[in-house]
């Protein structure tokens, strides 16, 4: 199966600062990959995705980069806000398509 | 919208007992998932079902269970709970499984095995 590893398992910016989370996947088949925000107490949602035939997506201060040849994408966040304090997870869809493989999560503390 | 319903809120059980967590979602999607969500190992598939009267495994579904009799539900059953089976517990649905987008999750299911 798929095996997605993320880093780093926690940051700290300030405010202002850009952040950036990175995974790696292993399985070349898969063909979409998933960053979701969960904040304390609360389930994941949704923030940004990328098809495998992109390289890079861009939603205000949030994109999402791929690299299908190195199996890597990346989350930056840019101008961060303490409301940007959360766990960030990737994810990778594999399985032909029948599940999603999430990372280890990182902790993101924007100090004020 | 209440999106997905997840019941209960947290539970503490006692080894060996057994436990069905709740599910209902109000999006009328085919799939929905259980996960289950430790530290350091992030979410991890338990089980998923394409569609009402059909359901898979996932990475980590030995001592778990699940039924999809309708669309709305998906319990999850822990037969005879472990401690090792102390976490967080997240349902899931998307329009349906593949290429398609979002996954809507609850609000967890924390539950503790002694």
């Amino acid at each position: 199966g798929e095996n997605v590893e993320q880093h780093p398992s926690t940051l700290s910016v300030q405010e202002g600062d850009s952040a950036v989370i990175k995974c790696t996947y292993s399985d070349s088949a898969s063909n979409y990959f998933p960053w979701y925000k969960q904040e304390l107490g609360k389930g994941p949602q949704l923030i940004i995705d990328i098809r495998s035939n992109v390289g890079e997506k861009k939603d205000q201060r949030i994109a999402v980069t791929l690299n299908k040849t190195a199996k890597h994408f990346s989350l930056h966040i840019t101008e961060t806000q303490p409301e940007d304090s959360a766990v960030y997870f990737c994810a990778a869809l594999g399985d032909g398509g029948n599940q999603f493989y999430f990372g280890t999560g990182t902790s993101l503390t924007v100090i004020p | 919208i209440a999106g997905i319903t997840q019941a209960p809120t947290s539970q503490i059980l006692a080894a060996g007992r057994r436990m069905t967590l709740r599910c209902t979602q109000d999006m009328r999607h085919n799939a929905m998932y259980w996960y289950r969500q430790d530290l350091g190992l992030g979410l991890r598939l338990i089980h998923y079902s394409n569609t009402a009267g059909t359901t898979g495994k996932g990475e980590v579904p030995d001592g778990y269970s699940v039924s999809r009799a309708n669309t709305d539900d998906f319990p999850l059953t822990l037969a005879s709970a472990v401690p090792s089976q102390t976490s967080v517990y997240f349902c899931a649905s998307s329009v349906r499984t593949g290429n398609t987008g979002e996954l809507f999750f609850g609000e967890g299911s924390r539950l503790t095995v002694l």
